[in-house]
């Protein structure tokens, strides 16, 4: 099992639409947990930065994580086709302030209008 | 700040020759990390460095990989000799902090 599941896609949803995108993960020391967002042929950017558990919202987009479970989920509310991209989740453990990110693989998102 | 810059933005090359990536990180970033994306494997750690120091080498494929960090703003990954099976996109990424900043990337075709 991979330390960290996510769905590849692609999603294509119309504009407004509400938007899920999950990821699992198996490593229970994962403290950090972060969703970005790659435009193509460009580097990923980060979105939202959740730390343990709970949910975070900012603007349109609402991040939650789910440790009981391992499992995170981002909103997208009234999508947008400038949404239209590829969306990562990460995670980190919290082995001191040496931690790395372990990346999904991506899920594909299109937004059409 | 410009961001993490990376050179070249795309790299076609022959079998066998040596190849060069460039990496600038953020100023006062003091972690620096070298990731390789595909399809079909998604993003992989490389390399990271703290403060100019190799932290974890254990993503570099083979020895055919290196990576170096002469000073702290600076940071190349070679690979000698290149492979078609190397053909990638590379990406520079440096962090203070939780959040990582990504260059835009160095798309490498060895042919």
């Amino acid at each position: 099992q991979k330390e960290v599941e996510q769905d590849p896609g692609p999603l294509s949803v119309p504009e407004g639409a509400i938007v899920s995108l999950n990821c699992t993960y198996s490593n229970s020391a994962f403290q950090y947990f972060m969703w970005y967002r790659q435009y193509s042929r460009k580097g990923p950017e980060l979105l939202m930065y959740t730390y343990s558990s709970g949910n975070k919202e900012d603007g349109r987009f609402t991040a939650q994580v789910d440790k009981s479970s391992k499992y995170i989920s981002l909103f997208i509310r009234d999508s947008q086709p400038s949404d239209s991209a590829t969306y990562l989740c990460a995670m980190g453990d919290s082995g001191g302030s040496n931690y790395k990110l372990t990346f999904g693989k991506g899920t594909l998102l299109t937004v059409n209008p | 700040d410009a961001g993490v810059i990376q050179s070249p933005r795309h790299e076609v090359t022959e079998m066998g020759q040596e190849v060069t990536l460039r990496c600038k990180p953020i100023s006062g970033h003091d972690y620096l990390f070298w990731y390789r994306q595909t399809m079909m494997r998604g993003l992989e750690l490389l390399i990271y460095f703290n403060n100019n120091v190799p932290i974890d080498d254990s993503g570099m494929p083979e020895d055919r990989f290196s990576a170096k960090m002469p000073n702290a703003s600076f940071s190349t990954l070679k690979i000698q000799p290149s492979e078609p099976r190397d053909s990638a996109v590379y990406f520079c990424a440096s962090r203070q902090g939780a959040g990582y900043t990504f260059g835009s990337g160095t798309r490498l075709t060895v042919v």
